[in-house]
């Protein structure tokens, strides 16, 4: 079936500067990649995704970058903020696996003053 | 409200005592997994199901049962619970797997077994 690796597994940043999590997928049928957040305690939530028809996606100040032919995709979040610390799950779907969606293990992300 | 509700949201049960784990969501969803969180170990999926009589096994589907006998609801059973099953547990639903839609999770459920 489909894997999902994630790095880095932890990323401390100051505030302020920029943060970059990557991913890789093994199955090159995989046509959708979301992003979700989670915070201390709380659900998981959909912050950023994207379709394998585009290459990248931004949403103020976090960004996807998809690279079909290396089976990786990035997020990036610009001039970080303390509240923005949390866990970062990447996932894939593939039709192969009738779309049945695999997360990657997450990166925890802090961001210190 | 969209949302996918779960419950128990907090258990603390004995080995051995079948327990059920209640998942429903009112959007009319076709898919709904369930997905267990342990420290360190990130989303790990226990079955999923495309639709209404359609499960399959996710990653660590020993010891779980699921049903799909109408679409809003995905109970999660645990026939003879073992302490290694104590985590924190997700239910999740989509309009349909992958393609572009969104997943949504309920708030969680954290099950202690003694």
């Amino acid at each position: 079936g489909e894997n999902v690796e994630q790095h880095p597994s932890t990323l401390s940043v100051q505030e302020g500067d920029s943060a970059v999590i990557k991913c890789t997928y093994s199955d090159s049928a995989s046509n959708y990649f979301p992003w979700y957040k989670q915070e201390l305690g709380k659900r998981p939530q959909l912050i950023i995704d994207i379709r394998s028809n585009v290459g990248e996606k931004k949403d103020q100040r976090i960004a996807v970058t998809l690279n079909k032919t290396a089976k990786h995709f990035s997020l990036h979040i610009t001039e970080t903020q303390p509240e923005d610390s949390a866990v970062y799950f990447c996932a894939a779907s593939s039709y192969n696996y009738g779309q049945n969606f695999v997360f990657g293990p997450g990166t925890r992300l802090s961001v210190l003053p | 409200e969209a949302q996918v509700t779960q419950n128990p949201r907090y258990l603390i049960t004995v080995t051995g005592k079948k327990l059920t784990v209640t998942c429903s969501q009112n959007m009319n969803h076709e898919y709904m997994s369930w997905y267990r969180q342990d420290p360190g170990l990130g989303l790990r999926q226990i079955y999923y199901s495309m639709n209404v009589e359609v499960t399959d096994k996710g990653d660590v589907p020993e010891g779980y049962k699921v049903s799909r006998k109408e679409k809003r609801n995905f109970p999660l059973i645990l026939e003879s619970p073992s302490p290694n099953q104590t985590s924190l547990y997700f239910c999740a639903s989509s309009l349909s797997g992958g393609s572009g839609n969104t997943i949504y999770f309920g708030e969680g459920s954290w099950l202690t077994v003694v």
